[in-house]
């Protein structure tokens, strides 16, 4: 079975905090991806990739960047914490073009 | 530019009564079309993919069936455990993914 894992479960951060929020798959896929979810507005990419030190963006990456030095591991970095930035973040991975095998979420709260 | 609407927003059912989720999108040529069972505060879990018109998959309580320009996933005889937020998701040829906002289903005993 595939394995998604992410670092935090729950994160409460300050404004201006700079936050990392890492993924860890262990099936060996080439793409991961970074979502956030909001109630109402369902799954927004934020930065996908499909190699190591590859990166896309996807529908809404301001205010986000994120890292890939090894190919089972993809982070999330968001430079300086702003409460819009409040939700359940959710990392994907996939092989090629398949369906993509999500995380357990990380809800962050930042104050 | 690719759509997904899911719907009913949220649907509660009797235990054992049948029902079914739509999925309806607009894409510039699928790829292909996911369900997702999404559970309160825990990521989305994959159930199905269906590749064209015409494909059905089977899960136990659950069958998905795809058209040309919707998708629906049956619930036969449901229990409360199948309670969740089901998501769909539609893959274009160009890889992009396009997620629906969900359909929340309770199932009451």
């Amino acid at each position: 079975d595939v394995k998604v894992t992410q670092s935090s479960r729950y994160l409460v951060k300050r404004t201006g905090e700079k936050v990392f929020l890492e993924c860890v798959q262990d099936m060996d896929h080439e793409n991961m991806f970074w979502y956030r979810q909001d109630p109402g507005l369902g799954l927004r990419l934020i930065y996908f990739s499909y190699d190591v030190k590859m990166k896309e963006k996807g529908d809404i990456p301001e205010g986000y960047s994120v890292s890939r030095e090894k190919k089972e591991r993809f982070s999330l970095i968001l430079e300086s914490a702003s409460t819009n930035q409040t939700s359940m973040y959710l990392c994907a991975s996939s092989l090629l073009i398949n369906e993509q095998f999500f995380g357990p979420g990380t809800r962050l709260t930042v104050l | 530019e690719d759509q997904v609407t899911q719907s009913p927003e949220a649907l509660r059912l009797q235990e054992g009564e049948s029902s079914s989720l739509n999925c309806s999108y607009t894409v510039s040529g699928l790829r292909g079309l996911f369900w997702y069972r999404q559970d309160p505060g825990k990521g989305p879990e994959f159930l199905f993919t269906l590749y064209s018109a015409g494909e059905e998959k089977e899960k136990e309580r659950l069958k998905a069936t795809l058209t040309k320009k919707e998708s629906f996933l049956h619930i036969t005889a449901p229990k409360p455990e199948d309670s969740a937020t089901y998501l769909c998701a539609v893959q274009a040829l160009n890889n992009d993914m396009r997620f629906g906002a969900g359909t929340r289903l309770t199932v009451k005993p």
